[in-house]
C-alpha cells in the first residue's frame, strides 16, 4: 500500500506570495494533519481535519488555511508568504480521530522556502 | 502555553555505550510521552511511547517517565552510528480526544565508531 503522499516536495515563494500544499493519506485514512518544522525546531501542530471537518487549530495566524476532500486528502494553503513560513510542512494520517501516534504515519514533507 | 524543553545537543557519544536523552514538560495534565527519531532530511518516525511512570524497554530503547518531576528520558543501549539522529520528545495532554502532540525542539544524537 502507498503511504502518505506530498506535493510538491520544493517549493520557492517570495514574499507575499500565496502556497498550497498537497497531502494524500493512506487508503482508508479519515484525519489528516498538518504541521510546521522550522530548521533546528520540533514539528509544530497547525491543523487537524477529520471526516471533512476540522477538529483541531493549532497557534498559527489566519493567513493559515486547509481543507479536506470528500476523499480525505488535504490542503494547506498560506496567504501572504512571510520569510519566516520557510519550513517543512509535514503532512500526517490517522485512520482515527482520536488515536495516538502509533496510529498516525507521516508524510515525506514539503520543503517550502520564501526569499 | 505548553512547553517541552531539550538539550539541543549534540550529544556525542562512542559505538557501543549508552545515549540518555533527556525532556522536561510544563503542563502538569499532560498524559502520554512519546519518542520519535528523525533523520536528516526525512519525517518524523515513533519509536517508544510511555503513559505510565516508571520504565519501559523496547530492544535497545528504553523510555523513563517521572511525572511528579515532569520528566522524560530515552536511554539508548549499545549504541550504533545508525542511531545518530535527532531525537524529538512529545507530550500529549487532554485535547477532546484528538492527538494533538507539543513538541520539543529534540537533540542531536551523534554516535561515532
Amino acid at each position: 500500500d502507498a503511504g502518505v503522499t506530498q506535493s510538491p516536495t520544493h517549493l520557492i515563494k517570495t514574499r507575499g506570495q500565496q502556497v498550497t500544499l498537497r497531502c494524500s493519506p493512506i487508503s482508508g485514512h479519515k484525519s489528516v494533519s498538518w504541521y510546521q518544522q522550522v530548521l533546528g525546531q520540533g514539528p509544530q501542530f497547525i491543523f487537524q481535519y477529520y471526516e471533512k471537518e476540522e477538529r483541531g487549530r493549532g497557534n498559527f495566524p489566519d493567513r493559515f488555511s486547509a481543507r479536506q476532500f470528500p476523499n480525505y486528502s488535504s490542503e494547506l494553503n498560506v496567504n501572504a508568504l512571510l520569510l519566516g513560513d520557510s519550513a517543512l510542512y509535514l503532512c500526517a494520517s490517522s485512520p482515527l480521530l482520536a488515536g495516538g501516534p502509533d496510529t498516525q504515519y507521516f508524510g515525506p514533507g514539503t520543503r517550502l522556502t520564501v526569499l | 502555553q505548553k512547553e517541552v524543553e531539550q538539550n539541543s545537543g549534540p550529544l556525542s557519544v562512542p559505538e557501543g555505550a549508552i545515549a540518555s536523552l533527556n525532556c522536561t514538560y510544563s503542563d502538569r495534565v499532560s498524559q502520554s510521552f512519546f519518542w520519535y527519531r528523525q533523520y536528516s532530511g526525512k519525517s518524523p518516525e515513533l519509536i517508544m511511547s510511555i503513559y505510565s511512570n516508571g520504565d519501559k524497554e523496547d530492544g535497545r530503547f528504553t523510555a523513563q517517565l517521572n511525572k511528579a518531576s515532569q520528566y522524560v528520558s530515552l536511554l539508548i543501549r549499545d549504541s550504533q552510528p545508525s542511531d545518530s539522529a535527532t531525537y524529538l520528545c512529545a507530550v500529549n495532554g487532554a485535547s477532546g480526544g484528538s492527538y494533538i502532540p507539543t513538541f520539543g525542539r529534540g537533540t542531536s544524537l551523534i554516535v561515532h565508531p
